[in-house]
């Protein structure tokens, strides 16, 4: 699985757009790259995924580049309640029956 | 629809003593994956299983084990338990297609003293 490489942690003011970027620059041609949250003393959340270009729904925007080699992680205007773990995961390993590998995430910090 | 439930939330144990964790997937889902979460962390893969049989294995020592039952709700064994266990231990079901879109449960956290 590919390995990869984000911010440890990110600082942020309520209302603004906040964009992590993840390099993942073994990306396998069947991987699809994958967003978690995680609130403290909660389990990770699945927030979006995608294969190329542009992904976006309710929570969050998913930019993806021609080469596939980093993803960016978008969350419009964001509020104190944004304040989690980010998690960027890339394939699963389907012969260790869906292995998920997590690396250490970038903790996002929004202030009032 | 419920989510993934686990319990207990919280466990204390001494060091030696053995622990059981227990998990309900999302209904419909088949796949049951455990994980460990140290503090500071990202969670770290143990097993997972499908259709009660265990389809991957993390590097974990045998001391860990677990099972899934018919209805798919599945429980993680820790024997021998040491202050390293100490973790949040976190259940996800997913759909066997999409393996990469998981549901976790909101963890059980045990304390070992």
């Amino acid at each position: 699985l590919a390995k990869t490489t984000q911010p440890i942690s990110m600082d942020s003011y309520e209302g603004q757009e906040v964009n992590i970027t993840c390099s993942h620059n073994n990306i396998a041609t069947n991987d699809y790259i994958t967003w978690y949250q995680q609130f403290p003393s909660q389990g990770p959340r699945f927030i979006i995924q995608g294969y190329k270009t542009k992904v976006t729904n309710e929570v969050a925007s998913l930019f993806i580049p021609a080469d596939r080699k980093s993803s960016t992680l978008s969350l419009p205007r964001v509020s104190l309640s944004d304040t989690a773990v980010y998690y960027c995961l890339v394939g699963v390993s389907y012969n260790q029956g869906g292995k998920l590998i997590f690396g250490q995430g970038t903790e996002l910090s929004v202030k009032p | 629809d419920a989510g993934v439930t686990q319990s207990p939330t919280h466990l204390i144990k001494t060091r030696g003593q053995h622990v059981t964790l227990r998990c309900s997937p999302i209904s419909g889902h088949k796949s049951v994956s455990w994980y460990q979460q140290v503090l500071g962390q990202g969670p770290q893969f143990i097993f997972q299983y499908y259709e009660k049989e265990e389809r991957g294995r993390g590097n974990f020592p045998d001391r860990f084990s677990a099972r899934q039952f018919p209805n798919y709700s599945s429980e993680l064994n820790v024997n021998a338990l040491l202050l390293g266990d100490s973790a949040l231990y976190l259940c996800a079901s997913g759909d066997s297609g999409r393996l990469d879109e998981q549901y976790f449960g909101p963890g059980t956290r045990l304390t070992v003293t």
